[in-house]
């Protein structure tokens, strides 16, 4: 079974402060690994993904993430954060295998304030 | 449509009725998955679809939940003698399956028990 522990359920920041939104994840087989944003108010949308090959992945808007297998983390992290970047975000792993769900932590609340 | 769609948006029931919402899923797209989404929660898994192949309904909280997808297309979920705690969003997502592939999300339908 695999599960995903979000350390923060809000994290709260200031208009172009950095930001770590933490995640950690238990599984006894190889992982898939992804972040997820819901706007206020609109459905989930993928944000990046790590599949296989370079451990950093980012995003087309500046978030970026990297996989680190010894310590079963992938945490999101921005160097600058915009209002706009208000959300709430969602780690979640799968299996490669060709038959599986995708398994979401419980989310952490992005509150961007001027 | 291009997206994924769910109805109703908006669903308010008397405790102990039964309810049906509605999925359409991507065109093309071979698994189905429905999720649930209460506050502080994250999101909890409830059923898969994948083909033609049995579905995983692991995730069903009762017996009282059931789905369908039929031709391999729109998918409803069934929730049969509401209770209070049925109270949330529950949201249909997409793929084209096997494996990691991006899910896409519907905007959910808010289900309220009264």
């Amino acid at each position: 079974a695999q599960s995903v522990t979000q350390l923060d359920s809000q994290v709260p920041v200031f208009e172009e402060a950095p930001v770590e939104l933490r995640c950690n994840y238990s599984s006894s087989v190889s992982v898939y690994l992804f972040w997820y944003v819901q706007y206020p108010n609109q459905g989930l949308q993928l944000l990046l993904k790590y599949l296989s090959g370079s451990t950093l992945v980012e995003s087309i808007n500046g978030f970026e993430a990297e996989f680190n297998k010894s310590q079963t983390s992938f945490h999101l992290r921005k160097p600058s954060v915009h209002i706009s970047d208000t959300a709430e975000y969602f780690c979640a792993v799968t299996s490669p295998s060709g038959y599986s769900t995708l398994t979401f932590g419980k989310g952490t609340m992005l509150l961007v304030s001027p | 449509g291009a997206g994924v769609s769910q109805s109703p948006s908006n669903k308010v029931t008397e405790k102990g009725k039964d309810v049906e919402l509605r999925c359409d899923p991507i065109s093309g797209h071979t698994a189905l998955y429905w999720y649930r989404q209460s506050l502080g929660q994250g999101l909890e898994f409830l059923i898969y679809f994948q083909g033609n192949s049995a579905p995983d309904k692991s995730g069903l909280p009762s017996d009282r939940f059931s789905a369908e997808r039929t031709g391999g297309s729109v998918s409803t979920l069934t929730i049969q003698r509401t209770q209070q705690e049925d109270s949330a969003v529950y949201l249909c997502a997409s793929s084209l399956g096997q494996g990691a592939g991006e899910l896409f999300f519907g905007e959910g339908s808010r289900l309220t028990v009264l």
